[in-house]
């Protein structure tokens, strides 16, 4: 067990909806990433925020939003689903920003039908 | 921008034995990490080992050890005395470091998937 929480840890929603993915990082890690896992592309970086503020965003769709919350806690907004959005959605955390390991959670499993 | 290759999609390999994974990246930059992770059937990601370039002595975790070879972009791993609860999907990952940047992220290769035979 990472310390990484993720809820749900399946999710299966029609096209057109949004949904909202939900992690808590390990206990006084400040640094939360959010990761896409797919069949066609990979494990791909989305976005990383640091004690509140983003930090850096990836390969993340306009119709895709993020934010960190005070108790550190990190919800990813997904909105206008389409089939292609199904994959397996990963958060990660560490202590601060630089350099240090990520330590996953166990991923919430999107099914867009 | 970074890449990771790994270009064995599969391997396989009998209880007990010895097998290396490969990777090789691709960077100018002369400051990074590099990790491997493992995913078995859970879908869980799991750190298995991290090497910081500045390093030149190898990592070491129990039965897990890397070989890496800056000048190549070369980072293997070595799994001695292989056990059924190492099959799994094994990812290379880069992580450049900045000095004052703010982006950490992990770039992947794309997986090899080893099975340990009975």
């Amino acid at each position: 067990d990472s310390g990484v929480t993720q809820t749900p840890k399946h999710l299966i929603t029609a096209t057109g909806q949004r949904v909202t993915l939900r992690c808590s990082p390990r206990s006084g890690d400040l640094s939360v990433y959010w990761y896409q896992q797919s069949l066609d592309q990979g494990l791909q970086f989305l976005i990383h925020y640091y004690n509140g503020e983003e930090r850096a965003k990836g390969n993340i769709l306009e119709r895709f939003s993020a934010q960190q919350f005070p108790d550190l806690h990190s919800e990813l907004n997904l909105s206008s689903l389409e089939l292609g959005d199904s994959a397996l959605y990963f958060c990660a955390s560490s202590p601060r920003t630089s350099g240090e390991t990520q330590y996953f959670g166990p991923g919430t499993r999107l099914l867009v039908l | 921008a970074q890449t990771v290759t790994q270009s064995q999609p599969e391997m396989s390999v009998q209880e007990a034995e010895t097998v290396t994974l490969s990777c090789t990246y691709d960077t100018s930059e002369s400051n990074y990490y590099l990790f491997w992770y493992k995913q078995p059937p859970s879908r869980q990601m799991i750190l298995v080992i991290r090497q910081e370039a500045y390093k030149q002595q190898n990592a070491t975790e129990n039965r897990f050890s890397v070989n890496f070879q800056k000048a190549a972009k070369s980072f293997s791993l070595k799994i001695s005395d292989s056990q059924l609860g190492d099959t799994a999907m094994y990812f290379c990952a880069f992580m450049k470091l900045h000095s004052g940047g703010s982006n950490y992220k992990l770039t992947f290769g794309k997986g090899t998937l080893l099975t340990v035979n009975p």
